[in-house]
């Protein structure tokens, strides 16, 4: 069974300064991974994915994310923080066959200033 | 256009009271889903179908039931609503296909309280 690890509840980092969200998986197979954000009160957005091309995958706002198969991880960075980043980050791998996606517990961004 | 719809976006409910959770989507997607999200907890797949007519059991379904009799709705209802069902409900859909390459598109979820 697929199974996600997110290894901080809760990243706190300066406004202009790096981001590093963790996100390890588990999968018997080449998996999809995607992270989402979430905002207070509203709904998951897509901030991007990976699917078996390109292993260093660009999303929007600036975020990217690394693929590496040998650590299972698919890490989330963005070079420089913004206020607006501030947020819940989920990691998400798919199951096989891909009708169900199995999501990390999230990691809360602060951004302070 | 529109995407995901949740009704309502807020709901108190007494104990044993039953309601349903409206959720439409305009993209023509197969493959809808929903989740309920508990503080630190992450989405738990609660119901999912992968087309009209066909509905299928996730992680914890207790308590819930779904039917699909159109692409667009897929409404979840609570029978005997429990404190335990207090949560953020979120709906989901996606183009479906095997593969699962295709990200799930959200509703902005329907906060329910159960007292």
């Amino acid at each position: 069974a697929q199974s996600v690890t997110q290894l901080d509840s809760h990243v706190s980092v300066s406004e202009g300064t790096p981001v590093l969200l963790r996100c390890n998986y588990s999968s018997s197979y080449s998996p999809s991974l995607f992270w989402y954000v979430q905002h207070p009160n509203k709904g998951l957005q897509l901030l991007l994915k990976y699917t078996s091309a390109a292993t260093l995958v660009k999303g929007i706002n600036g975020f990217e994310a690394e693929f590496k198969k040998s650590e299972t991880s698919f890490h989330l960075t963005k070079p420089s923080a913004h206020m607006s980043d501030a947020a819940e980050y989920f990691c998400v791998v798919i199951s096989r066959g891909g009708q169900n996606f199995v999501f990390g517990p999230g990691t809360r961004l602060s951004v302070l200033p | 256009n529109a995407g995901v719809t949740q009704t309502p976006k807020f709901r108190i409910l007494k104990i044993g009271q039953s309601m349903t959770l409206q959720c439409t989507q305009d993209m023509n997607h197969n493959y809808m889903y929903w989740y309920r999200q508990d503080p630190g907890m992450g989405l738990k797949l609660i119901y999912y179908s992968v087309g009209a007519g066909i509905t299928d059991k996730g992680e914890v379904p207790n308590g819930y039931n779904v039917s699909r009799s159109t692409t667009e709705d897929f409404p979840l209802r609570l029978e005997l609503a429990a404190p335990s069902q207090t949560s953020v409900y979120f709906c989901a859909s996606r183009v479906g296909g095997w593969g699962g390459d295709q990200p799930q598109h959200f509703g902005d979820g329907t906060r329910l309280s159960i007292l």
